[in-house]
């Protein structure tokens, strides 16, 4: 099945440590992206990247890094300057900057 | 600035009867638009898209929206409601300048009573 897989479902953080929340997709696409839902707030851009080994920040990324070293993944580590972390975080891929997103089935990060 | 508004944070209708779900947008010029619906702890499911041409667009589930360029609006709407389609639905908006952002909407939760 293609598709993207976001792990874990559920991260827990405790104060000070950097965590890493992985996505992988399948669906050959140049296009990924990452997002952070709050209650009430919709979605808000993270990160997006639109070919390997290139990144943009997007609204919201003080306290957020990425990478893309391969086509297929985009993890996103949430720093220990991320002050309010807790969230539901939504990874995305699209063929190109004008098609449909496809999302991931999200991480809710919670701080211990 | 682009910006996308969805007015109602909650929308309920009766099983069987038409639903609409309200979506203004701003932005810099003709905008693509898109409707997407998240179930409980999942992921966002696209919907359908305005990119140009009709005005009615169809897409997924018997849903469709209409673009209004003099409303600034792109109503969700479908004209019969299930019991499944109770979610939250999310309208977003790209202008067609170099930006990559998707603006969305804040969502409106969608519940269809038996």
């Amino acid at each position: 099945d293609g598709g993207i897989t976001q792990s874990p479902k559920y991260l827990f953080r405790k104060e000070g440590q950097n965590v890493t929340l992985s996505c992988e997709q399948n669906l050959n696409h140049d296009a990924m992206y990452w997002y952070r839902q709050d209650p009430g707030q919709g979605l808000r851009l993270i990160y997006y990247s639109q070919i390997v080994n290139d990144f943009q920040k997007g609204d919201i990324a003080e306290g957020y890094s990425v990478s893309r070293e391969k086509k297929e993944s985009f993890p996103l580590t949430v720093t220990s300057a991320q002050k309010n972390p807790t969230a539901f975080y939504l990874c995305a891929s699209s063929e190109g900057r004008n098609e449909k997103l496809f999302f991931g089935s999200g991480t809710q990060l919670s701080v211990l | 600035a682009q910006s996308v508004a969805q007015p109602e944070d909650q929308v309920n209708v009766a099983e069987g009867n038409p639903l609409t779900v309200k979506c203004t947008y701003s932005v810099s010029g003709n905008p693509y638009l898109f409707w997407y619906v998240q179930y409980p702890n999942r992921g966002l499911q696209f919907l359908l898209k305005y990119i140009t041409g009709d005005n009615l667009v169809k897409g997924s589930y018997g849903f469709e929206a209409e673009f209004n360029k003099s409303q600034t609006s792109f109503h969700l709407k479908k004209p019969s409601a299930l019991v499944s389609d109770s979610a939250l639905y999310f309208c977003a908006v790209r202008d067609r300048t170099g930006a990559n952002n998707l603006f969305f909407g804040t969502g409106t939760r969608l519940t269809v009573i038996p």
